[in-house]
């Protein structure tokens, strides 16, 4: 069965720092998506990787994927409040034109 | 702008009462989903079309029925609310097979509140 999981769940921090989310997944797939929700809202797309070694940036936000280690990192430098949301990353395991979601991770950037 | 909207973006239902979500799209997407979503947890896939092709998820309960009578145009129908269906219900649409890429566009969703 294939899961995907991300960590942290929950990260609260502050203006300015830089870290890193981490969604890594149990099957080979070389397609990974990241979204984006605001509370009470729908998902947004992000990024979409598509292969081994992709890289993307927006503003602050970069992701990437790595599908021999199974892991895509999304990396947040110089934190702004505006970057609070819930941040999803989702695999196309290659079948049913479905995706495999992780849990979330709630980010809470504090002034 | 081409687009997925979903109407209404908010429904309030009595327990038991039927209740029909409606999903339209401009993107002339082959595949249409439905999901459920609770609390910022992971969307749950309810099921999804590619064309008219239906797909059910095997946990999805028989009170969820969907139809989609054509290409813009995909409903989610409910027949007996119950508590437990409260949630957001997100409409997507994909368009494989270019590059067999299988990005989802989601519209705002519909929260769905049951008295």
């Amino acid at each position: 069965e294939l899961k995907v999981e991300q960590n942290p769940l929950f990260l609260s921090m502050q203006e300015g720092k830089n870290y890193t989310i981490y969604c890594n997944y149990s099957t080979t797939s070389d397609r990974l998506y990241w979204y984006r929700q605001d509370p009470g809202k729908s998902l947004e797309s992000l990024f979409v990787l598509l292969s081994n070694g992709a890289v993307k940036q927006e503003g602050r936000l970069m992701a990437s994927l790595d599908t021999k280690a199974r892991l895509s990192t999304l990396h947040i430098t110089a934190a702004v409040h505006d970057l609070s949301a819930t941040y999803f990353c989702a695999v196309d395991p290659d079948s049913n034109y479905q995706l495999i979601w992780g849990a979330g991770t709630k980010l809470i950037i504090k002034p | 702008d081409a687009m997925v909207i979903q109407n209404p973006r908010y429904q309030v239902t009595q327990f038991g009462k039927p209740v029909t979500l409606s999903c339209s799209q401009t993107l002339n997407h082959n595949v249409m989903y439905w999901y459920q979503q609770k609390s910022s947890q992971a969307p749950k896939l309810l099921f999804h079309y590619y064309d008219k092709d239906f797909n059910n998820e095997a946990d999805t309960p028989d009170n969820f029925q969907s139809r989609r009578p054509n290409t813009s145009f995909c409903f989610l129908d409910i027949r007996s609310p119950g508590l437990g269906d409260a949630a957001m219900y997100l409409c997507a649409t994909s368009s494989p097979p270019t590059g067999r890429l299988f990005e989802q566009y989601f519209g705002p969703g519909t929260r769905l509140t049951v008295t």
